[in-house]
């Protein structure tokens, strides 16, 4: 059974600083993965989407990175800014299947 | 944001009564989704439809029933409300299904209590 582990589950840190945020999975035959973000009392918010052959994607200061065969994927934030705290969440999509296996998330707090 | 709108946003309600929890999306997409979002347990699929009238369970689905009738409504009903099933729930939308890279877009959720 696919499990989604998000390392560590709070992080603080100060306005500027490059971040990396994690995500492990249990079973590497996986269709793609996906990243988002959720404010408090709001939906999600996709933010990147790497397919399985793809090793990484990037949208502004926003990069994620997928190592299937080890059962990883980072999201690097650069420059982080206050905006950006909020709950980042990884899921990922198994073949063959059309739900998306959720790990529990990392809350970020960036300190002005 | 994708046009997605769930209705209620909020609800109270007691052990044993019905509740249907509605979304509706202007996107014209084929995929429609319900999650609940617990703490501990992250997001977990409840059920799922890719087409009118094509649904199908997900990893939680004991105690829900849904409905499709039109592309654009997704109708999540708990036919006897249990605490348990206190929640934040959320649809969402994709493009298309497992033989292509669409990502689901997700709705703000409905805030479920059931007392």
């Amino acid at each position: 059974k696919q499990e989604v582990t998000q390392i560590p589950a709070a992080l603080s840190v100060p306005e500027g600083e490059n971040l990396v945020l994690n995500c492990s999975f249990t079973d590497s035959a996986i269709y793609n993965l996906q990243w988002f973000r959720q404010d408090p009392g709001k939906g999600l918010t996709s933010l990147l989407l790497i397919q399985s052959s793809q090793r990484e994607q990037t949208s502004g200061r926003l990069n994620a990175s997928l190592d299937k065969s080890s059962g990883r994927s980072t999201l690097y934030i650069a420059a982080s800014q206050p905006g950006d705290s909020a709950t980042y969440l990884c899921a990922v999509k198994e073949d063959s299947s059309y739900k998306l296996i959720f790990g529990s998330g990392t809350r970020l707090l960036v300190r002005p | 944001d994708a046009g997605i709108t769930q209705s209620p946003r909020h609800k109270v309600t007691e052990t044993g009564t019905p509740v249907t929890l509605r979304c509706h999306q202007t996107e014209n997409h084929r995929y429609m989704y319900w999650y609940r979002q617990d703490p501990g347990h992250g997001l977990r699929l409840i059920h799922y439809s890719y087409g009118v009238k094509d649904t199908d369970k997900g990893e939680v689905s004991d105690g829900y029933s849904v409905s499709r009738s039109k592309t654009e409504d997704f109708l999540l009903t708990l036919e006897s409300a249990t605490s348990s099933q206190t929640s934040v729930y959320f649809c969402a939308i994709s493009a298309a299904g497992t033989v292509t890279n669409q990502p689901q877009h997700f709705g703000d959720g409905t805030r479920l209590s059931i007392l």
